[in-house]
């Protein structure tokens, strides 16, 4: 099946500083990608869409501010979580559909689990 | 408003088997999946249905019943590693998915 990467796996960082994590969809072009945060024993939520060439869509209450997304290409999607916080630590994943069929399984990433110190 | 609803946490013993119930309401509907997540990774798709009916995949079977907003899904013969959270997500009208708040399964020798 189609393979979704996501880098880097962990992070720790220091409050005030930034973290970047990528999302790579290895053998297959996705013009959408999503992330999500989960909180401990918690489902996924949506955080925002990324759109490949265009700006992102934010879910109502998320920050695009705070959540930087950059999708420049077909196969890579960044986000940027700027100024990090503590309240900012959790698992954050992202997900990719392939573009031939819009109902299909969403392939996702490993998750990264960041914690802001 | 869009709503998934699925128990919090059930346990079953090894070797037995188990229904995971999921209930929807959706702004339309694309199609429902399940998914199984382990601690501290990302979830893994094991099934999806768009029709109703029973879906079988080896130990796991899926079932969907459009008309009342209901799927389950069936774990067989138990397995330790079968522990695991289980996330059912429609995608509604907009192939937007919507996800439930997942189960907990736990298993017991």
């Amino acid at each position: 099946g189609a393979v979704v990467s996501q880098h880097p796996s962990r992070v720790i960082c220091k409050s005030g500083t930034s973290v970047k994590i990528e999302c790579r969809s290895l053998d297959f072009q996705a013009t959408t990608m999503f992330w999500y945060r989960q909180f401990p024993k918690k489902s996924l939520m949506l955080m925002a869409t990324s759109n490949e060439g265009s700006k992102a869509t934010y879910e109502q209450g998320v920050e695009k501010d705070k959540f930087l997304i950059n999708h420049a290409s077909l196969t890579l999607s960044t986000l940027t979580v700027t100024s990090a916080h503590p309240e900012d630590s959790s698992f954050y994943i992202c997900s990719a559909r392939s573009p031939q069929a819009e109902n299909t399984e969403a392939f996702f990433g490993q998750g990264t689990r960041l914690t802001v110190v | 408003g869009q709503n998934i609803d699925q128990p919090t946490e059930m346990t079953a013993t090894e070797g037995a088997i188990v229904q995971i119930n999921c209930t929807y309401q959706t702004s339309g509907f694309n199609g429902l999946f399940w998914y199984q997540q382990h601690a501290g990774e990302a979830p893994t798709f094991l099934s999806y249905n768009v029709l109703d009916g029973l879906e079988e995949k080896g130990r796991f079977s899926s079932f969907l019943s459009r008309s009342k907003g209901y799927s389950y899904l069936l774990l067989k013969e138990l397995q330790m590693k079968d522990s695991a959270s289980y996330l059912c997500a429609v995608m509604d009208s907009n192939y937007q998915l919507i996800w439930g708040a997942g189960t907990k399964l736990i298993i017991k020798p």
